[in-house]
């Protein structure tokens, strides 16, 4: 069975700082690495989503990584903003299921 | 498009009663999802069609859970009788491709269900 561990559970940074978000996973057999994120009350919005064959992917300040041999990403977030603050939750799909980490709530103080 | 819609957005219910569900895939997505997410759990999945056929319900957790999908742009996710226990957030997902876990899964804003 697939775990998913993401390191830490919680990261407070102040405003400008860079985020470095860790998450990983037991089995490297995946077909693909997707970050979301999640704000309080709402739903997963889909951040950025890595294929197994890939080594990284870039949207705007978000970078994620994905060292699929070591069963490791990272994510990180380029000077950050307030509206930063959210939970962070990566999830990986192999077995035909998305298998998701509890999660790196971060919180960017102003 | 308007994304992927779940309602309520809200449900308060008393134990033992009926509860239903309600999602509407992103248009043209072949797949859908139920996810449940607890603090003790996570996100979990519960259930997943393809074509509007249920492929893996192993997540269904008991015979009070039950989903359906009549057809392309509806689905339900029926809990009768409620018990506290369900109490957590319910997530409706789709993807356009899944087969082999090879796609992109796209969430709706979920269901906050209080069963007391």
């Amino acid at each position: 069975k697939q775990e998913v561990t993401q390191i830490p559970a919680a990261l407070s940074v102040p405003e400008g700082e860079n985020l470095v978000l860790n998450c990983s996973f037991t089995d490297s057999a995946i077909y693909n690495l997707q970050w979301f994120r999640q704000d309080p009350g709402k739903g997963l919005t889909s951040l950025l989503l890595i294929q197994s064959s890939q080594r990284e992917q870039t949207s705007g300040r978000l970078n994620a990584s994905l060292d699929k041999s070591s069963g490791r990403s990272t994510l990180y977030i380029a000077a950050s903003q307030p509206g930063d603050s959210a939970t962070y939750l990566c999830a990986v799909s192999n077995d035909y299921k998305l298998s998701f980490g509890a999660g790196t709530t971060v919180t960017v103080r102003a | 498009d308007a994304g992927v819609i779940q309602s309520p957005r809200h449900e308060v219910t008393e134990m033992g009663q009926e509860v239903t569900l309600r999602c509407k895939p992103i248009s043209g997505h072949d797949y859908l999802f139920w996810y449940r997410q607890t603090m003790m759990r996570g996100l979990e999945l519960l259930i997943y069609f393809n074509n509007n056929v249920p492929i893996d319900d192993s997540g269904m957790p008991e015979d009070r859970f039950s989903a359906k999908m009549p057809n392309a742009s509806f689905s339900t996710l029926k809990i009768q009788p409620s018990e506290p226990r369900d109490s957590a957030v319910y997530f409706c997902a789709s993807s356009p491709w899944w087969r082999e876990g090879d796609g992109e899964q796209f969430f709706g804003p979920g269901t906050r269900l209080t069963v007391l």
